[in-house]
């Protein structure tokens, strides 16, 4: 069956330190991945979009990795602070008619500690 | 520029009721899809709009359907409420042929009794 799994567990880190957040996937052929936060009660905000031909990509202290043979996305903040605390979603856009229909993974909810 | 915004933001319901939920897309976007968060899981897609036709749907039984007006808003209704129908209900919209980015809104919280 397909299935998209982040790291279920919340992930605790110091402030100043990297989180890495994982996203794995079976039985899907995704042309984007995208990366969302969501603080609770309220709806998911865009951070970053990879594309299946892409490596990495980056955005200020975030930095995204894609790899299509490992099926596994990782999401990196580095320098974290405490504003950074949220869920973080990962979700798979497998393109061409599929375009707009985002799978998305349960969520890793990160807690940054001062 | 407002961004997405849903209406009402909070809802109770009864089993067995029907609903409406309202969205209207950022300023300069024509796609319009929903989705369904229950607690402590990820969003899933219900269906996406645009052109005013429903383009996609995802694994929603025909008690969720849906409308879109010519411009751009969105509605979801949802017929013969269950008490699993409780959850936050997101609207998303997207610039089809701009990127693939989705903007959502802050949702709409129903309970249903």
């Amino acid at each position: 069956s397909q299935k998209i799994e982040q790291n279920s567990e919340a992930l605790n880190i110091q402030e100043g330190k990297t989180a890495t957040l994982t996203c794995n996937y079976t039985n899907y052929s995704p042309a984007y991945l995208q990366w969302y936060r969501q603080d609770p009660g309220r709806g998911p905000v865009f951070l970053l979009l990879i594309r299946e031909n892409e490596k990495e990509k980056r955005k200020e202290r975030l930095k995204v990795t894609f790899d299509t043979t490992l099926k596994q996305s990782l999401f990196h903040i580095t320098a974290s602070q405490p504003a950074d605390s949220a869920t973080y979603l990962c979700a798979l856009d497998r393109g061409s008619s599929n375009t707009g229909k985002l799978i998305f993974g349960q969520g890793t909810t990160l807690q940054v500690k001062p | 520029d407002a961004g997405v915004t849903q209406s009402p933001t909070h809802l109770i319901k009864t089993r067995g009721q029907q609903v409406t939920l309202r969205c209207s897309p950022k300023s300069g976007h024509d796609t319009v899809s929903w989705y369904q968060q229950a607690l402590g899981q990820g969003p899933q897609f219900i269906f996406q709009y645009y052109e005013e036709e429903e383009r996609q749907r995802g694994n929603f039984p025909d008690r969720f359907s849906g409308h879109q007006f010519p411009n751009y808003s969105s509605e979801l209704n949802v017929n013969a409420l269950l008490l699993g129908d409780s959850a936050l209900y997101l609207c998303a919209s997207r610039d089809r042929g701009a990127s693939y980015e989705q903007y959502f809104g802050p949702g709409t919280r129903l309970t249903v009794t």
